[in-house]
């Protein structure tokens, strides 16, 4: 049981819009805690993706966007490609004895 | 360029120790914020440890009292020395840079805990 709540899997055709959700609680994004984005490509290493909520690192296609309001946050994804299948994860900090860094269970993006 | 390479992964029959270690290049591992991170097959991403650039160190509870996590400054490489090894400990471990967030990755490790 992850402490931030996410959807196990979405899924899209190449082309449409998708959203990723993320539900923490007033320990960590309800807090005003920043979340973090990775996307995890088969068989590789997690990569940052989205930054401070909204922020994309150098490099990262601006078809992924994130925002956070209350206790979510959200990953888009517009114009969908075969290349965005991957596992997505959000990450926060949290404040109570769970330890400084939670994540989400993590959501399953198939392009169809 | 910062890279980060961890070694000292495989196969180790339960109850056993392992040592892992994460080569910093491009960056001062002491000056940053630095944590384990693991995923088991098929699993999500799982936070370990962190150790701060003052040297405070925090764990999970899955591995508090098993796990800790060390740096040698001169090599610029952070540890991690795993004891009493589980059957769910089975995972790839990743270290990665943290600043409220992990902007650099390892490419993982595998740790096999098996008899």
């Amino acid at each position: 049981q992850s402490v931030l709540t996410q959807p196990p899997s979405v899924s899209g055709a190449p082309g449409q819009r998708v959203t990723i959700s993320c539900t923490g609680s007033s320990s960590n994004i309800g807090a005003g805690y920043d979340v973090h984005w990775y996307q995890q490509l088969p068989g590789t290493a997690p990569k940052l993706l989205i930054y401070d909520n909204s922020n994309r690192p150098s490099g990262v296609p601006d078809r992924f966007s994130g925002s956070k309001s209350g206790t979510s946050a959200s990953l888009a994804i517009t114009g969908l490609q075969a290349e965005d299948e991957a596992d997505y994860y959000c990450q926060s900090y949290d404040s109570s004895l769970s330890g400084p860094v939670v994540f989400g269970g993590g959501t399953k993006l198939t392009v169809l | 360029e910062v890279q980060l390479v961890e070694s000292g992964g495989g196969l180790i029959q339960p109850g056993g120790s392992l040592r892992l270690s994460c080569a910093a290049s491009g960056f001062t591992v002491s000056s940053n914020y630095m944590s384990w991170v693991r995923q088991a097959p098929g699993k999500g991403l799982e936070w370990l440890s962190v150790i701060y650039s003052g040297g405070s160190t925090y764990y999970a509870d899955s591995v508090k009292g098993r796990f800790t996590i060390s740096r040698d400054n001169s090599k610029n490489t952070l540890y991690l020395q795993m004891n009493s090894l589980r059957a769910d400990d089975t995972a790839v471990y990743y270290c990665a840079r943290y600043n409220w967030k992990f902007d650099y990755w390892g490419q993982g490790t595998l740790v096999t805990v098996s008899s």
